[in-house]
């Protein structure tokens, strides 16, 4: 089955640029998502399809897909985009899964 | 808006079903798209169930597809999870989820129900 590796935390302080990663077999390949869930709260939908933003989203929220990584850049990082952060693909092999990452707990400094 | 609530037992015996209903309100199930459920143990991260589309074909993660089954009744505008055999690994927030629109397949979802907690338990 395919897996999807997420350092387990990142710190980063306010107003600077967080950067968490996805990794996976030639990953680059697929369509990657990204979801936020703070405490308490179901995931919510920051990045699809690599790299866009669903309606509601802050620009400041980006994301790249290439070769065994993909990436979700938060820029000008605020105290509120504390939470756990997931990257999930679409495994269409033979025994096809929606893969999760372990997940990403990002703090602000 | 779209949304969507789980409603089901809290607590299952060991070795029995659990089963969840997810009714969804704002959109018709029958018009399209997917409908998943998600699991996740308490401090543990996500974990996709299964996805099934409004015509009725399902995907099932491999882990669980011999005890799981999902089903949908567009009459009611609402899609089921069953799973069997439960044990306490099975204690989770079960989310219901609906997957986005001309999407090329089950995932990922943009709508989330508000989670609801199935503890197993004798």
């Amino acid at each position: 089955s395919y897996v999807l590796t997420q350092p387990p935390s990142v710190s980063v302080a306010p107003g600077k640029t967080a950067r968490i990663t996805c990794g996976g077999n030639n990953i680059g390949s697929k369509s990657v998502h990204w979801y936020q869930q703070k405490p308490g709260q179901a995931p919510v939908l920051v990045i699809y399809y690599d790299s866009d933003r669903p309606s509601g989203i802050p620009e400041r929220f980006s994301g790249s897909n290439s070769g065994n990584t993909a990436t979700l850049t938060i820029s000008r990082v605020e105290a509120g985009d504390e939470a756990d952060y997931y990257c999930q693909v679409w495994d269409s092999s033979s025994d096809p899964s929606g893969v999760f990452g372990g997940g990403t707990k990002l703090t602000v400094l | 808006q779209v949304q969507l609530q789980e409603s089901g037992p809290g607590l299952v015996k060991p070795s029995e079903t659990l089963s969840l209903t997810c009714a969804v309100s704002g959109y018709s199930i029958s018009s399209g798209y997917y409908w998943g459920w998600i699991r996740q143990p308490p401090g543990k991260g996500l974990e996709w169930i299964g996805s099934i589309y409004h015509s009725g074909s399902t995907y099932y993660n491999p882990s669980l597809k011999s005890r799981v089954t999902i089903s949908v009744d567009t009459s009611k505008n609402q899609f089921s999870l069953k799973l069997s055999s439960v044990t306490a690994a099975d204690t989770a927030v079960y989310y219901c989820a609906r997957g986005v629109p001309d999407s090329s397949g089950p995932v990922p979802f943009d709508y989330w129900g508000q989670g609801t907690l199935v503890t197993v338990s004798s």
